[in-house]
């Protein structure tokens, strides 16, 4: 089993939905939490980050954890085509150097 | 100003070449990463510098090896390539440990033939 598990999709929804990704982990030692997004054949860009338990909103974007059921959500309101990329989650222990990624979710949004 | 800038963008050589690839970050971070991405976007670390020390050496062939001249560069030369190691290599560095995130350079897309 992997560390940390991530549908790979692709999950295609109209222009306008609310989107939803999401990651399950099996480490309960894994504190700081993080989204990145990832346009085709460009790095991986830092999209949010969350500490421990609870939510953190960043204009349409809204990162959920729940360390009880350890399982982390981004959700994205009012989807755009520009949102159409690869979003891979990602998490760590903390205090150390090293990060897990997901294997990322590829999303299309349909104008 | 690009912040984590890698070369080269894209790299097509034979079986057994021995190439290197460059990184630069300008963000006076003071930690540096070598991830590898497979063909299904799996990112995987492979090396990490902090402050020109080594800290992490994942399960990698010895025909890998980083070399960070100060804290702002880090390069990885590869010896003897094999087919296998076709993949998109990217930079990132972050302040110390990585709790914030990275910043991730844009890549460099290695192919072997």
């Amino acid at each position: 089993q992997k560390e940390v598990e991530q549908d790979p999709g692709p999950l295609s929804v109209p222009e306008g939905a609310i989107v939803s990704l999401n990651c399950t982990y099996s480490n309960s030692a894994f504190q700081y939490f993080m989204w990145y997004r990832q346009y085709s054949r460009k790095g991986p860009e830092l999209l949010m980050y969350t500490y421990s338990s609870g939510n953190k909103e960043d204009g349409r974007f809204t990162a959920q954890v729940d360390k009880s059921s350890k399982y982390i959500s981004l959700f994205i309101r009012d989807s755009q085509p520009s949102d159409s990329a690869t979003y891979l989650c990602a998490m760590s222990v903390g205090g150390g150097f090293k990060t897990i990624f997901g294997a990322g979710t590829r999303l299309f949004v349909k104008a | 100003d690009t912040a984590v800038s890698q070369t080269p963008k894209y790299l097509v050589t034979q079986m057994g070449n021995d190439k290197s690839i460059k990184c630069e970050q300008n963000l006076g971070h003071d930690t540096m990463y070598w991830y590898k991405q497979d063909s299904k976007k799996f990112l995987k670390i492979m090396f990490s510098y902090n402050n020109k020390e080594l800290i992490i050496n994942e399960t990698v062939p010895n025909r890998f090896s980083p070399k960070s001249p100060d804290k702002a560069h880090l390069n990885l030369h590869i010896n003897s390539l094999e087919l296998g190691d076709s993949a998109v290599y990217f930079c990132a560095s972050s302040q110390d440990v990585p709790n914030y995130g990275y910043t991730f350079g844009s890549g460099t897309r290695l192919t072997v033939v």
